[in-house]
């Protein structure tokens, strides 16, 4: 099983600052993450898929890169909507999996 | 506009069963894969189980192999997942998601990119 795990578990943020998360696979899982958000309540929102790519309607302060083991989900400034639970998730194989999540909240 | 609407989650004590189903609109359903994916209370997300557009491929989470079951009703846009042997474990809000025509390796995985609101499953005595 691959296993993703994200840092930091928490990241204490104002808005308008700039927000970096990251998510490790335990081995390579090429170009196939992907990273979503979470708002209290809510379901998940695809941002990005195959690493760097920006879902339909996703703001352009969201962006990811990496590939291989090393990914970043990087918010260049915080709006207050974004303040919530960020999850990656890999497709390579099977099990499918999602990181254990970074919660992004209000310094 | 795309829909997903799960129904079925409800109390059942260890041992029991329920069937989930998925409710899909807005779509072409027949043309997507599609998922099971779990979140306990306070929890992170965990897929469950997957299944491809013609029920080809079929996957499942070792937690819960030959215990859960699968399925689909294109003629009925539906999404199913049967639901035997209840453990407290398996206590959590349950969604279906459709996988991403842009990421899928049709064998069922991909990104998804709509989810439905989830239903929820406790499992208690």
């Amino acid at each position: 099983e691959i296993v993703l795990t994200q840092s930091p578990a928490t990241l204490s943020l104002s808005p308008g600052e700039r927000a970096t998360l990251s998510c490790r696979a335990s081995q390579s899982v090429r170009s196939h993450l992907a990273w979503y958000q979470q708002r209290p309540g809510q379901a998940p929102r695809l941002l990005i898929y195959a690493a760097s790519n920006r879902a339909t309607g996703i703001p352009a302060r969201f962006s990811g890169s990496g590939s291989g083991t090393d990914f970043t989900l990087t918010i260049s400034s915080l709006e207050p909507e974004d303040f919530a639970f960020y999850y990656c998730q890999q497709r390579a194989d099977w099990p499918l999996t999602f990181g254990g999540g970074t919660k992004v909240d209000i310094k | 506009e795309v829909q997903l609407v799960e129904s079925g989650g409800g109390l059942v004590k260890p041992g029991g069963s329920l069937r989930l189903s998925c409710a899909a609109s807005g779509f072409t359903f027949s043309d997507y894969d599609m998922n099971w994916v779990r979140q306990a209370p306070g929890k992170g997300l965990e897929w469950v189980s997957s299944i491809t557009t013609g029920s080809n491929y079929i996957y499942y989470a070792d937690s819960v192999k030959g215990r859960f079951t699968i399925s689909r009703d294109n003629a009925k846009n539906s999404l199913y997942l049967q639901m035997n042997s209840l453990r407290a474990e398996d206590t959590a809000l349950y969604y279906c998601a459709r996988i991403s025509s842009l990421t899928s390796n049709s064998y069922g995985s991909g990104a998804y990119d709509y989810w439905g609101q989830g239903t929820l499953v406790t499992v208690s005595s």
